[in-house]
């Protein structure tokens, strides 16, 4: 069945590195993508997606791009802020009639220290 | 506009008792989803409710599960018997639509925290 499987945690980095979370995906058919954040003591919120091969998703200075023939959705972000520090869950709906059903990663926890 | 809420945000109960976690979803949306996070794994899909109905809950344990989203009121979790295995974190999500649509944005709650002693 379709599968999602993310960098172990937890990152640590200094304010202003380069942000780099691996997240790569097994799947029947042509899945969407995306990447959800959660901070602390709440729920989770859609940070970027991308619905088709080659596709770039981007928000708030963050970057994932679709790459199917890797089967990789990788998020990048180029300087890191301390207010960052949250879960980060990779995800994929199948897009098939079970479109709904959300299959996340493990997730990964990024700390950013000033 | 007020988010996804679930409550309680933490339940602790014995093994044997019921818990029930409740979900409202946001102003508008009629379609909610439960997922569930074992510890150190990922949230996994449990059932899909619209009003009144059950869509999909091929991910929900075949006992002493089921779920509800009535007419009026919130879309409710219930455990009955509870186990340590069921201890976890419940989310709940909502979307103004529903099915196979790659723009359909799933709004999650910020989740309950069960713990069985």
């Amino acid at each position: 069945g379709d599968s999602v499987t993310q960098m172990e945690g937890p990152v640590t980095l200094s304010e202003e590195a380069f942000l780099t979370i691996n997240c790569t995906y097994t799947a029947t058919g042509y899945p969407s993508l995306f990447w959800y954040v959660q901070y602390p003591g709440e729920g989770l919120q859609l940070l970027l997606k991308a619905t088709k091969a080659d596709d770039k998703g981007s928000n708030k200075g963050f970057e994932a791009t679709y790459r199917k023939e890797t089967t990789s959705f990788h998020l990048e972000k180029g300087s890191v802020q301390v207010s960052d520090s949250a879960v980060y869950f990779c995800a994929l709906s199948d897009g098939g009639y079970s479109g709904y059903a959300l299959n996340f990663g493990k997730g990964t926890s990024l700390l950013v220290t000033p | 506009n007020a988010g996804v809420m679930q409550n309680p945000r933490h339940l602790v109960r014995r093994r044997g008792q019921e818990a029930r976690l409740r979900c409202s979803p946001m102003k508008g949306h009629s379609h909610v989803y439960w997922y569930r996070q074992l510890p150190e794994e990922g949230l996994k899909f449990m059932v899909y409710l619209q009003k009144e109905n059950i869509i999909d809950e091929s991910g929900m344990p075949k006992e002493r599960f089921s779920a509800e989203f009535p007419k009026e009121g919130p879309s409710i979790l219930r455990i009955q018997q509870v186990v340590r295995g069921d201890s976890a974190a419940y989310f709940c999500a909502s979307s103004p639509r529903g099915s196979a649509s790659r723009n359909n944005e799933q709004f999650f709650g910020p989740g309950t925290r069960l713990t069985v002693l």
